[in-house]
């Protein structure tokens, strides 16, 4: 099925340990971004790439580095993991501010 | 700044009532406003979008909203609640530019009781 595919699905992870979380979409769509959700907090944008080759801070980017690999593919790194990065994290992508987004369906992260 | 405020955290209704959730954002120029809803476990999905024409849209399962400009809200709408709508839903907004970005609300926990 056409969408966005993130991995792994669950992750739980020790205090100061590094991470990938993968993310690839086949839907052409140019722009893509990370996203966590934390409760009553909704969901705080971390870093998007508006197009291959362009990456840009959202408003939570601390502890997180992104790379987009090609234009399917879109990673979300954590160098050294910490319990506040504990999170459901949701990659999706877009063909532009009119569209909306199409979600993956999450990676629910530990940090114990 | 952009925001974007839903009142509500959680709302309880009876299955066959009808709903209406609120959404308030602040924004200067005409947004594109969105509606998303995810059930448990899952991502989010999208109900309707407004950026222009009709002030009134029609989304997927039944769920129509309204943009009133004058009261900067766009609420979320269903005449009679069924209970698999028993989710979280999100209003987001679109800023300016063709980042594609969206600002979420908090979300709003609708409860459906049988």
């Amino acid at each position: 099925n056409a969408g966005v595919t993130q991995t792994p699905k669950f992750q739980v992870l020790k205090t100061g340990q590094s991470m990938t979380l993968q993310c690839a979409q086949d839907m052409n769509h140019n722009s893509m971004y990370w996203y966590r959700q934390d409760p009553g907090m909704g969901l705080r944008l971390i870093y998007y790439s508006a197009s291959e080759g362009t990456t840009d801070k959202g408003e939570v980017p601390n502890g997180y580095n992104v790379s987009r690999l090609n234009k399917r593919e879109f990673s979300l790194r954590l160098e050294s993991a910490a319990p506040s990065q504990t999170s459901v994290y949701f990659c999706a992508s877009s063909e532009g501010r009119g569209s909306g987004y199409t979600f993956g369906s999450g990676t629910r992260l530990t940090v114990v | 700044a952009q925001s974007v405020t839903q009142p509500d955290i959680h709302i309880t209704v009876s299955e066959g009532a009808s709903l209406e959730l609120r959404c308030n954002y602040s924004y200067g120029a005409t947004p594109y406003l969105f509606w998303y809803v995810q059930s448990p476990g899952q991502g989010l999905q999208l109900l309707l979008k407004y950026f222009s024409g009709d002030t009134l849209v029609q989304g997927i399962k039944g769920f129509e909203a309204e943009f009133k400009r004058s009261q900067s809200s766009f609420n979320l709408r269903k005449p009679s609640v069924h209970w698999s709508d028993a989710a979280e839903y999100f209003c987001a907004v679109a800023p300016s530019g063709n980042t594609g970005k969206l600002i979420f609300g908090q979300g709003t926990t609708l409860q459906v009781k049988p």
